[in-house]
């Protein structure tokens, strides 16, 4: 079924901990993205990539970082959580940044204690 | 800045009809989207209005008037699976999706 694979679909995870969420599409879309949504705020852009081999940062890029080594995936890293960074976190993809039509994964639902 | 607005939360009745508004302030506009996401679920297309003008498209129409930066999301025969929150998203001069909080609805029998 083609679509946006997140992992994992939530996490606990200590104040200073590593940690990875991953994205994968399977639609061979070329612009990918990075959302936080968190209650009464509409959902902020984190990061982004028009193509694969570049990355671009969105409205609240502190304290995350993103690759795009390839089409498919866009991994999505706390290099040292705080627990400010407690969201549910949204990957989703378009065929280019100009079209309409995003789609997103089903999300990671992360706490940080 | 940039700044969307949409009403927090709005109440119905099965079988009514009912209006979401919509306002936006911007740099720039190419497209103005509604997304209907129910709890704990990602957000799903619902519609895009680039032009001045009502789309149709089923129980749902969107309207767009670009001069007074404002759009509504119109829901005919309300079902009790409409009980959803709707993102109103514009894009921008850069085609990134500046988002609204989104309206909770909650369809009553």
């Amino acid at each position: 079924i083609a679509g946006i694979t997140q992992a994992p679909t939530s996490q606990i995870l200590a104040a200073g901990r590593r940690m990875t969420l991953r994205c994968t599409q399977d639609m061979r879309h070329n612009a990918m993205y990075w959302y936080r949504q968190d209650l009464g705020l509409g959902l902020r852009l984190i990061h982004y990539s028009n193509t694969a081999g570049t990355t671009g940062k969105g409205e609240v890029p502190d304290g995350y970082s993103v690759s795009r080594a390839n089409t498919d995936d866009f991994p999505l890293t706390l290099a040292s959580a705080v627990p400010s960074q407690t969201s549910v976190y949204f990957c989703a993809s378009s065929d280019s940044p100009d079209s309409y039509g995003y789609t997103f994964g089903s999300g990671t639902r992360l706490t940080v204690v | 800045g940039q700044n969307i607005d949409q009403p927090t939360e709005m109440t119905a009745t099965e079988g009514a009809i009912v209006q979401i508004n919509c306002t936006y302030q911007t740099s720039g506009f190419n497209g103005l989207f509604w997304y209907q996401q129910h709890a704990g679920e990602a957000p799903t297309f619902l519609s895009y209005n680039v032009l001045d003008g009502l789309e149709e498209k089923g129980r749902f129409s969107s309207f767009l008037s670009r001069s007074k930066g404002y759009s509504y999301l119109l829901l005919k025969e309300l079902q009790m699976k409409d009980s959803a929150s709707y993102l109103c998203a514009v894009k921008d001069s850069n085609y990134q999706l500046i988002w609204g909080a989104g309206t909770k609805l909650i369809i009553k029998p």
